[in-house]
């Protein structure tokens, strides 16, 4: 069975930091795509960040560039996600989310299997 | 980016009966060197994660039931559900992954029973 679990939320102060984690089993994660997807509270989702299979190449949404790293070691299991500078509107929850685009090369950007989140809140 | 609209924003349905969703993005989403719509459709039940139901505008996932149908192409699609059941009381939501990584998704449309 697929399973993705998220740790490392909690309550931040703006302009602070935090490492999310999204550890898996029933797959092998050096094997897929992978994305981080938000979703503020009360809110719809936002589609954060994603790293290819051997974390060659890394894509991240406007609103986090600059900000957020998306990472993993292969030779480990979790995906990460740092969060620095972070701002009220980082609020939300966190999924680590697969890639349907399985193992070939290519992301298809849609996602068949997702974590249950772990929850963020950036607030002084 | 490709804005993602549907409507309505909520729906009451009796059990038993159809219930339909539309999406709609700003721009074409329809890629015609391969024939398809880069168009998902995600479940969202209270608490829980998204669950993929259809991707390709059309191509419902293993283990969906068939009471779940995508349609449209270009800019329009539905999704209906054709014989509401109470399971299916959740928040429904569209994905265009036609331009990347500036991937959308709609605003949500919340089902329930009427």
């Amino acid at each position: 069975e697929v399973q993705l679990v998220e740790s490392g939320g909690g309550l931040v102060q703006p302009g602070g930091s935090l490492r999310l984690s999204c550890a898996v089993s029933g797959f092998t994660l050096s094997s897929y795509w992978m994305s981080w997807v938000r979703q503020a509270p009360g809110k719809g989702l936002e589609w954060v960040a994603n790293i290819r299979q051997d974390g060659s190449e890394k894509y991240y949404a406007d609103s986090v560039k600059g900000r957020f790293t998306i990472s993993r070691d292969n030779a480990k299991d979790p995906l990460y996600l740092q969060m620095n500078n972070l701002r009220a509107e980082d609020t939300a929850v966190y999924y680590c989310a697969r890639d349907r685009g399985g193992t070939s090369g290519w992301s298809l950007y849609f996602f068949d299997y997702w974590g249950q989140g772990t929850p963020v809140t950036v607030s002084s | 980016d490709i804005v993602m609209t549907q409507s309505p924003d909520s729906l009451a349905v009796s059990l038993g009966e159809r219930a339909t969703i539309n999406c709609r993005s700003s721009q074409s989403i329809f890629y015609s060197s391969n024939n398809e719509n880069y168009l998902a459709w995600y479940q969202q039940k209270p608490g829980q994660p998204p669950k993929l139901l259809i991707s390709w505008a059309s191509t419902r996932e293993s283990g969906v039931p068939d009471r779940f149908s995508g349609s449209g192409s270009g800019t329009d699609f539905t999704l209906t559900i054709s014989s509401l059941q109470a399971d299916d009381v959740a928040v429904y939501y569209c994905q265009q992954y036609y331009t990347t990584p500036s991937i959308t998704f709609g605003q949500g449309t919340r089902l329930e029973i009427k």
